[in-house]
């Protein structure tokens, strides 16, 4: 077990439909990050928050954003879904926004699936 | 950008014996190298790293050394068990600090007993 929580574990939606993921990061971890895992891409950094902040953007779809709560739990929404869209996504997190230990907690994931 | 690139899969193995996966990347400056696994239905977690040139991380019986001068870190075990049937991610951080990690395509592995 990680420390890292994702809800839900699990999603079918249809195309352009709005969903939201959920994280909770390791206690005591002040960055979040989300990953984007299909079958033809492999593993997408999307984007990292630290302490409630942006740090970081990846490959994000403009239909797509994230935030980071005071308690340090983030959430990714997805908007206008499309078939495309249906991947594995991960959260992670990891203890300090520069030790440079590249020590990430990756959670199980939320499997979405767009139908 | 920085990227890496890892050998395709699966790697199928008999018990006992040796592995190797292959890995390079492509980076400016200093990055640090890692070696992830994703095991079934779970997340992936941290095999190993290595944090500069010449260093040898080490872990479960796994090996790799990163190599700048040839621009790999290859992953490595003398003999693999059946509960090492995993999926491998090698990855690197940018270096500037955030962590923000690059990851390869992932190389699966079976492992047969």
């Amino acid at each position: 077990d990680s420390g890292v929580t994702q809800t839900p574990k699990h999603l079918i939606t249809a195309t352009g439909q709005r969903v939201t993921l959920r994280c909770s990061p390791r206690s005591g971890d002040l960055s979040v990050y989300w990953y984007q895992q299909s079958l033809d891409q492999g593993l997408q950094f999307l984007i990292q928050y630290y302490n409630g902040e942006e740090r970081a953007k990846g490959n994000i779809l403009e239909r797509f954003s994230a935030q980071q709560f005071p308690d340090l739990h983030s959430e990714l929404n997805l908007s206008s879904l499309e078939l495309g869209d249906s991947a594995l996504y991960f959260c992670a997190s990891s203890v300090a926004k520069g030790s440079g230990t590249g020590e990430l907690f990756f959670g199980e994931g939320s499997r979405l699936t767009v139908l | 950008g920085d990227s890496v690139t890892q050998m395709e899969g699966p790697v199928t193995l008999s018990e006992e014996a040796f592995l190797t996966i292959n890995c390079t990347y492509t980076a400016t400056g200093y990055p640090s190298l890692f070696w992830y696994v994703q095991y079934p239905g779970e997340g992936l977690q941290l095999l190993l790293k290595a944090t500069k040139a010449d260093d040898k991380g080490s872990n479960k019986g796994f090996e790799a050394t990163y190599r700048k001068e040839t621009t790999s870190f290859h992953l490595e075990k003398g003999s693999v068990q059946v509960s090492d049937s995993a999926v491998y991610f090698c990855a690197l951080s940018d270096g500037t600090g955030f962590q923000k990690l690059v990851f390869g395509t992932g190389t699966r592995l079976l492992v047969s007993p």
